[in-house]
């Protein structure tokens, strides 16, 4: 069966500070992975989504980049964080069904990130 | 911009009471309409996708209508219990979606007291 693995679960980081919050996923091959955002009362957000090895596509500009080195491996990373990067992240990934969205989403346990 | 709605934001009902929740999205460019399930200190957990205009889905007491023609969805919850409080977020999957990426609402999110 898949499972997804997001670490860490929480972190308190200082402003300026760099980032990076680590995804990988078990028992699939080639999946499509996303890296979603909640801020505080809103809905979540997509961030970066990646349908194979090195390929990143940024849904919104930010301060944030993602990078894909392996096949299951998805990073969010930043070189200095902001106060409005704070939030909660998720990591999901799906089946590859190019073309279409009916694809299931299976989330991480998600990452909690506090910018003081 | 793609928008995805969501009402109520989030509702109280007592144990027993059954209720729903309403989802709109663009009627245009659609392929499917997501229900998920996000409990507290969990992840989210699909609920059900659709695809078809009239789609009817249900599981156990929770059932889900479509209407892509004007572009809205509804979830139903039939004799609610504590165990269903928890956040109900709908997702819009657009046609033509490299990568099928989806647009979520933000969540109606529900209480069930006993």
């Amino acid at each position: 069966s898949q499972t997804i693995h997001q670490w860490p679960a929480t972190l308190v980081q200082p402003v300026g500070s760099p980032l990076s919050l680590e995804c990988t996923v078990e028992g699939t091959s080639n999946p499509n992975l996303y890296w979603y955002r909640q801020a505080a009362g809103r809905g979540l957000q997509l961030l970066f989504y990646s349908v194979g090895i090195g390929q990143i596509s940024s849904e919104v500009p930010q301060n944030l980049s993602a990078s894909r080195p392996q096949d299951r491996q998805f990073i969010l990373s930043s070189k200095k964080l902001l106060l409005s990067d704070s939030g909660f992240y998720l990591c999901a990934w799906s089946l590859t069904r190019r073309g279409h969205g009916a694809n299931v989403l299976t989330f991480g346990a998600g990452s909690r990130l506090t910018v003081l | 911009i793609l928008n995805v709605e969501q009402s109520p934001q989030s509702l109280h009902v007592q144990e027993g009471d059954s209720t729903n929740f309403t989802c709109s999205f663009p009627s245009s460019n659609f392929y499917a309409l997501h229900w998920y399930r996000w409990e507290t200190a969990k992840s989210p957990e699909a609920l059900f996708v659709m695809t078809l205009n009239g789609d009817e889905k249900k599981k156990g007491r929770i059932s889900a209508t479509l209407n892509t023609k004007e572009g809205y969805s509804y979830l139903y919850i039939k004799g609610s219990q504590p165990e269903d409080s928890a956040t109900y977020l709908c997702a819009f999957g657009p046609l033509y979606n490299q990568g099928g990426k989806l647009i979520f609402g933000q969540g109606t999110e529900l209480s069930v007291k006993p």
